[in-house]
């Protein structure tokens, strides 16, 4: 497709179980992000790639965050021992390579919903 | 660290006429971009415009533009003809250029949710 596509679109957990969300860039991008938005709040950022490297992972809110993108285009970003707190939406973006015109714009997916009980 | 405010929770305006969103920032950095983006019910974050910063000129996107001043650290987005499809939240965003502290996030505000009324 030619969007960010983002999967599943809804996932309900049980406290304490693990979780994984999968994003597919847009075809040529190079970099990628991970957000967190909180119902009703702007998002907050988590991670960010570039082709494989994780370049920033300052944002994961603990060590049960974590981000993978080990071929340089799929990402996935696994919760282990979900809690309540981690409910939320989770928006994945990318952008062109560095050099390119409009590089700094990032687009994003629809989002995968994530709701803990 | 780069903050981005949104003052406005929720605005309104009448179809047909003209709003504007207001939002300022905080920086130390001389060089960055800023971005308005729309997030309908849906849940998609969609670009409305963007802005360099070393650029003087507002940029503008058809019935879309920005009041951009430097100065002041603000950067407001003006939504002229407002249409019912432009009823969302509105979130500013600021990203560092590259050589920034934060380059590569995009650190966004709180939000306006614009109301269009018929």
């Amino acid at each position: 497709g030619a969007g960010v596509s983002q999967s599943p679109r809804y996932k309900v957990a049980k406290r304490g179980q693990d979780v994984a969300l999968r994003c597919d860039p847009i075809s040529g991008h190079v970099s990628l992000f991970w957000y967190q938005q909180a119902l009703g709040q702007g998002p907050e950022f988590l991670t960010y790639f570039q082709n494989e490297a994780q370049l920033d992972k300052s944002g994961l809110p603990s060590d049960r965050f974590f981000a993978e993108r080990p071929e340089g285009s799929v990402s996935t970003l696994k919760i282990q021992r979900t809690q309540q707190e981690d409910s939320a939406v989770y928006l994945c973006a990318s952008s062109l390579p560095q050099g390119w015109e409009y590089q700094e714009t990032q687009y994003f997916g629809p989002g995968t919903r994530l709701l803990v009980l | 660290a780069q903050t981005v405010t949104q003052s406005q929770p929720e605005m309104s305006v009448q179809e047909a006429e003209t709003v504007t969103l207001s939002c300022t920032y905080d920086t130390s950095e001389s060089d960055y971009y800023l971005f308005w983006y729309k997030q309908p019910p849906s849940g998609q974050m969609i670009l409305v415009i963007r802005q360099e910063a070393y650029k003087q000129q507002n940029a503008t996107e058809n019935r879309f533009s920005v009041n951009f001043q430097k100065a002041a650290k603000s950067f407001s987005l003006k939504i002229s003809d407002s249409q019912l499809g432009d009823a969302a939240m509105y979130f500013c965003a600021y990203r560092s250029a590259p050589g920034g502290t934060s380059y590569g996030k995009l650190t966004f505000g709180q939000g306006t949710i614009l109301t269009v009324h018929p």
